[in-house]
């Protein structure tokens, strides 16, 4: 069964700091990768795609990928208390039947305190 | 541009009866999926639909349908309610790469939050 893990925190991180999201997948197959930002009560927003290995930076989000480690991450710089809410890391095998199944990890809760 | 655009917002019901959800996808977006999210967990996959055949379904009972219309938008049914089956459903749309598979971004409506008595 393939699986998203993160920690459900919740993280929390100072005005201004850098705040780091970590995603483990275990389908070495594996292609795409997404970073979705949901406030409470709310639906899923996209934030960040990443399909290579390295790093892919929009704005203060940076996000990791490490396909041989199986990890994905979002680094979110000066961070903001409109920052605060819950993201998901999901993951897309990316070719063949199935590619539209986005598996979703559990969300980190992340709390930016001002 | 419009965004996905989802009916109703919130939706109350008991036990056994059925329900219809509908979706419009982003202008231009061809699949539409279907998820459930329970509070505390991520969304789950139920149903992917591109030029109006199932070409995916996640692990969910019967009780789940849906169908996708000419002008791309769907519907989701789910007959004979349950207790459990209270959750927020989203719909997502995306562009389409060679038949129908793709590794676009999906981009959520704002959902239909189900509440069953």
């Amino acid at each position: 069964q393939k699986e998203v893990e993160q920690n459900s925190g919740p993280l929390s991180v100072p005005e201004g700091a850098i705040a780091s999201l970590n995603c483990t997948y275990s389908d070495r197959g594996s292609q795409s990768f997404f970073w979705y930002r949901q406030y409470s009560g709310k639906s899923p927003e996209l934030i960040m795609s990443i399909y290579s290995n390295g790093d892919k930076e929009d704005g203060r989000f940076t996000a990791q990928l490490n396909k041989a480690s199986q990890y994905v991450s979002l680094l979110i710089r000066d961070s903001q208390p409109s920052d605060s809410a819950t993201y998901l890391c999901a993951v897309n095998p990316g070719s063949g039947a199935g590619s539209y199944q986005l598996t979703f990890g559990k969300g980190t809760k992340l709390s930016v305190i001002p | 541009d419009a965004g996905v655009t989802q009916s109703p917002t919130h939706l109350i019901k008991t036990r056994g009866q059925h329900v219809t959800l509908r979706c419009s996808p982003i202008s231009g977006h061809k699949s539409v999926s279907w998820y459930q999210q329970v509070l505390g967990q991520g969304p789950q996959f139920i149903f992917q639909y591109y030029e109006k055949e199932e070409r995916g379904r996640g692990n969910f009972p019967d009780r789940f349908s849906a169908r996708q219309f000419p002008n791309y938008s769907s519907e989701l049914n789910v007959n004979a309610l349950l207790l459990g089956d209270s959750a927020l459903y989203l719909c997502a749309s995306s562009l389409v790469g060679t038949y129908g598979y793709s590794n676009q971004p999906q981009h959520f409506g704002d959902g239909t939050r189900l509440s069953i008595l």
